[in-house]
């Protein structure tokens, strides 16, 4: 048990499909990740939200679109995506202060799009 | 910029072999440094960390020494097994306005060979 919960843990779609990734922590955190881990490349930091505001967006597509509704729920809504976006999504929790900034990551969703 | 390098893969060892992979970072200010392992299949975990300089992390017999002088973090182990086959991520993090900015290394993929 991570404290971090990533659904759904696989998803294929096609291109002009509408779909989102949804995570959920439980630790108490207030600031929230989502990074995109493709093969033979670093780990890319995509967002973050610290107390439910965006805080930093990477230059990341339109067609990946983040919602932090509340601080234990992000969603990553996805449209018009390629096939070079075919990856493993992570998110993570942290707090906002303390633990010298260790990341609680879910277990993934892979997305492969077609 | 801050920055991670860590010793390119994969290690291959056997059983009982001894593990070194090499960890040396940049960072402009007083980093906390992390370790984290993916098991496959499975996300990120925090291995271990340390949050100053000569601050010595260990966990399931994995060690680390933050060494300031030497800008180096360096993963060792003596003794491995088959189920520490996985991919290993060092990794720095630095407060900043959102909260934590953390910068991963490219990862050092680990096989040990029964």
């Amino acid at each position: 048990e991570t404290g971090v919960t990533q659904t759904p843990r696989h998803l294929v779609m096609g291109m002009t499909n509408k779909k989102s990734l949804k995570c959920e922590q439980h630790l108490g955190h207030n600031a929230m990740y989502w990074y995109k881990q493709s093969a033979k490349k670093p780990l890319e930091l995509m967002f973050v939200y610290s107390l439910e505001e965006r805080v930093e967006n990477n230059s990341v597509p339109s067609r990946f679109s983040p919602e932090c509704p509340n601080s234990s729920h992000l969603f990553l809504h996805l449209h018009t995506l390629q096939p070079e976006d075919s990856a493993l999504y992570l998110c993570a929790s942290s707090p906002h202060r303390g633990r010298g900034g260790e990341l609680f990551f879910g277990e993934g969703s892979r997305l492969t799009v077609l | 910029g801050d920055s991670v390098t860590q010793m390119e893969g994969p290690v291959t060892l056997s059983e009982e072999a001894c593990l070194t992979i090499n960890c040396t970072y940049t960072a402009t200010g007083y980093p906390s440094l992390f370790w984290y392992v993916q098991y496959p299949g499975e996300g990120l975990q925090l291995l271990l960390k340390a949050t100053k300089a000569d601050d010595k992390g260990s966990n399931k017999g994995f060690e680390a020494t933050y060494r300031k002088e030497t800008t180096s973090f360096h993963l060792e182990k003596g003794s491995v097994q088959v189920s520490d086959s996985a991919v290993y991520f060092c990794a720095l993090s630095v407060p900043n306005t959102g909260g934590f900015k953390t910068i991963f290394g490219a990862g050092t993929r680990l096989f040990v060979k029964a």
